[in-house]
């Protein structure tokens, strides 16, 4: 089936450190690919998305590029900031194996001190 | 405020003694969903809902039910709660499915089951 990989964390950074987080996935067929956040104490929000081969999904600084060649998205900041200190999960949606759910990663969580 | 509500946010139980945990949203979303959050696996689909009365399995359905007698609730139900069912659960709702439209999740519930 379906399945998302990302690279474990924590990853901790210091403020204004450009900070990439690796996802690849498997699938069959098309997958849409997003990237929700979690911050402590909170539920998911979706950061970014992207629909497409090529397609780059950006919110809030952050940006990924949908690579179908490389089966990847991943996350990019140029210049993190301690309120970015949060779990960042890596999902993909819309194939048949991955229909009505979003399928995700194990999460990275990423601690941004001042 | 849109949002989605989940109840209770912590809950310790016994084996074996029924509970439920509520979940609203007062988004006129016709899509719900819940998941488990479990450290190393990320988020895992228990039951989804694109309808009302319309449920299905997810990946993870087994000691869990659902019931959607109306659009806004999505109450899970754990007839006979095991210590292996002790994780972190959200609800999440979304206009269709979560591969077109942005999915909003509630702020969790921790269960744990002695």
């Amino acid at each position: 089936g379906d399945s998302v990989t990302q690279m474990e964390g924590p990853v901790t950074l210091s403020e204004e450190a450009f900070l990439t987080i690796n996802c690849t996935y498997t699938a069959t067929g098309y997958p849409s690919l997003f990237w929700y956040v979690q911050y402590p104490g909170e539920g998911l929000q979706l950061l970014l998305k992207a629909t497409k081969a090529d397609d780059k999904g950006s919110n809030k600084g952050f940006e990924a590029t949908y690579r179908k060649e490389t089966t990847s998205f991943h996350l990019e900041k140029g210049s993190v900031q301690v309120s970015d200190s949060a779990v960042y999960f890596c999902a993909l949606s819309g194939t048949t194996d991955s229909w009505g759910k979003l399928q995700f990663g194990a999460g990275t969580q990423v601690v941004v001190t001042p | 405020e849109a949002q989605v509500t989940q109840n209770p946010r912590y809950l310790i139980t016994v084996t074996g003694k029924k509970l439920t945990v509520t979940c609203s949203q007062n988004m006129n979303h016709e899509y719900m969903s819940w998941y488990r959050q479990d450290p190393g696996l990320g988020l895992r689909q228990i039951y989804y809902s694109m309808n009302v009365e319309v449920t299905d399995k997810g990946d993870v359905p087994e000691g869990y039910k659902v019931s959607r007698k109306e659009k806004r609730n999505f109450p899970l139900i754990l007839e006979s709660p095991s210590p292996n069912q002790t994780s972190l659960y959200f609800c999440a709702s979304s206009p269709r499915g979560p591969t077109d439209t942005e999915a909003f999740f509630g702020q969790g519930t921790r269960l744990t089951v002695v």
